[in-house]
């Protein structure tokens, strides 16, 4: 069954160096997503991705994170000067469809440690 | 902006036993409704969605239910086995913005043998 991939799994940084967060989605697959997860709170949204620019994002989505796809497969989430509070799970998930139908496949997470 | 609130956070049945679970939100503009399941350590994984233009659906052991009226919508798992031990989301979202999902804080639900 196809799935989508998330590199790295766990990644420890300092505070204030950037981050650079990959994910393959699968491969048919055209609208692309970041959520992230606190831990013990809730999943939250941060951006959609479709035809090479952002459809929506959230308040969370500031000045200090960007998002990519710099080639055929790859999607990645840059976070420019991360904060102690940046420290989540980044899940990555991807869609065949932007509209009320398909399924959301999600990754198996980035752990963020911001020190 | 959507509100999410589900209840209970934690949840622990006997293997055979109804498990449920409920979730309210806030815009009544909301008409796509899905569940998902995480065991440790793995990604969510849908596991059954409702729309806004049914109030129930079913499969297998798992139904969702809806009430548009109330905004509350529901989980609803039978003869619950050790291997629905997970954490389970509720969310919801928008016409328009069916991918800006927004999550409920999920449950942890213990089937104990």
């Amino acid at each position: 069954e196809p799935e989508v991939t998330q590199t790295p799994s766990h990644q420890v940084t300092q505070m204030g160096q950037e981050v650079i967060l990959r994910c393959v989605p699968i491969s048919n697959h055209l609208y692309f997503y970041w959520y992230r997860q606190i831990l013990g709170q809730k999943v939250e949204f941060l951006v959609s991705f479709y035809n090479n620019e952002i459809s929506e994002k959230s308040e969370i989505f500031d000045d200090q994170f960007s998002v990519e796809r710099p080639d055929g497969s790859n999607f990645t989430l840059k976070i420019r000067s991360t904060k102690l509070e940046d420290s989540a799970m980044y899940f990555c998930a991807s869609s065949d469809s932007g509209v009320d139908t398909g399924e959301l496949f999600f990754g198996e997470g980035s752990r963020l440690t911001v020190l | 902006g959507e509100n999410v609130e589900q209840h209970p956070s934690t949840l622990s049945v006997q293997e055979g036993d109804s498990a449920v679970i409920k979730c309210t939100y806030s815009d009544s503009a909301s008409n796509y409704f899905p569940w998902y399941k995480q065991e440790l350590g793995k990604r969510p994984q849908l596991i059954i969605d409702i729309r806004s233009n049914v109030g129930e659906k079913k499969d297998q052991r798992i139904a969702v239910t809806l009430n548009k009226t109330a905004k509350h919508f529901s989980l609803h798992i039978t003869e619950t086995q050790p291997e629905d031990s997970a954490v389970y989301f509720c969310a919801a979202s928008r016409a328009g913005s069916a991918r800006q999902l927004t999550f409920g804080s999920g449950t942890q639900l213990t089937v104990l043998p």
